[in-house]
């Protein structure tokens, strides 16, 4: 079946450093890919998408690219602050009835 | 998390005791799901609904129930928890079925359980 793998985590960054967080995926048809972050006790919140290959999503600086050949969507961004850290997952459309279908999560904690 | 509300927002209850979770959405969106996150796990799909009274289960549905009597209100519940339930549980709502750049889930605060 469909599914997601992310890089395990924690990530420890310093201030304005360069991030990278992998996502690869695994699915029939073509999914729309999305990434979501979760701040320390609240729900998550969906940071990026994009709908088919070679679409960019980007929002607060973050970006990610859907890559069709390497069926990727990694996200990144040029310089981290504190105000990043958070638990940051990747996923894809499930199907017609409109589920997600998530990553285990990857933690980022990022240093003054 | 505007238009969407999981409550209680914490519980603790024991083993073989029935526990019901609410969420009410004040979008109108047709489509709400249940999810469980656990810590190695990322989020899992408990159950599903595509409209009142129309509900499917998810990848991890075992052991728990749901309904739909209203477009606004969707409950989980638990018949008799198990230590195992214990977890965060999140809501979520669309309003379509594909999920698109214009459908996308919009989720509640979560609602943690412990389960002794």
């Amino acid at each position: 079946g469909d599914s997601v793998t992310q890089m395990e985590g924690p990530v420890t960054l310093s201030e304005e450093a360069f991030l990278t967080i992998n996502c690869t995926y695994t699915a029939t048809g073509y999914p729309s890919l999305f990434w979501y972050v979760q701040y320390p006790g609240e729900g998550l919140q969906l940071l990026l998408k994009a709908t088919k290959a070679d679409d960019k999503g980007s929002n607060k600086g973050f970006e990610a690219t859907y890559r069709k050949e390497t069926t990727s969507f990694h996200l990144e961004k040029g310089s981290v602050q504190v105000s990043d850290s958070a638990v940051y997952f990747c996923a894809l459309s499930g199907g017609s009835q409109g589920n997600l279908i998530f990553g285990k999560g990857t933690k980022l904690s990022v240093k003054p | 998390d505007a238009g969407i509300t999981q409550s209680p927002r914490h519980k603790v209850t024991e083993t073989g005791t029935p526990v019901t979770l609410r969420c009410h959405q004040t979008e109108n969106h047709r489509y709400m799901y249940w999810y469980r996150q656990d810590p190695g796990h990322g989020l899992r799909l408990i159950h599903y609904s595509y409209g009142v009274k129309d509900t499917d289960k998810g990848e991890v549905s075992d052991g728990y129930s749901v309904s739909r009597s209203k477009t606004e209100d969707f409950l989980l519940t638990l018949e008799s928890a198990t230590s195992s339930q214990t977890s965060v549980y999140f809501c979520a709502i669309t309003p379509g079925g594909a999920l698109s750049g214009a459908n996308v889930l919009t989720f509640g605060a979560g609602s943690r359980l412990t389960v002794l």
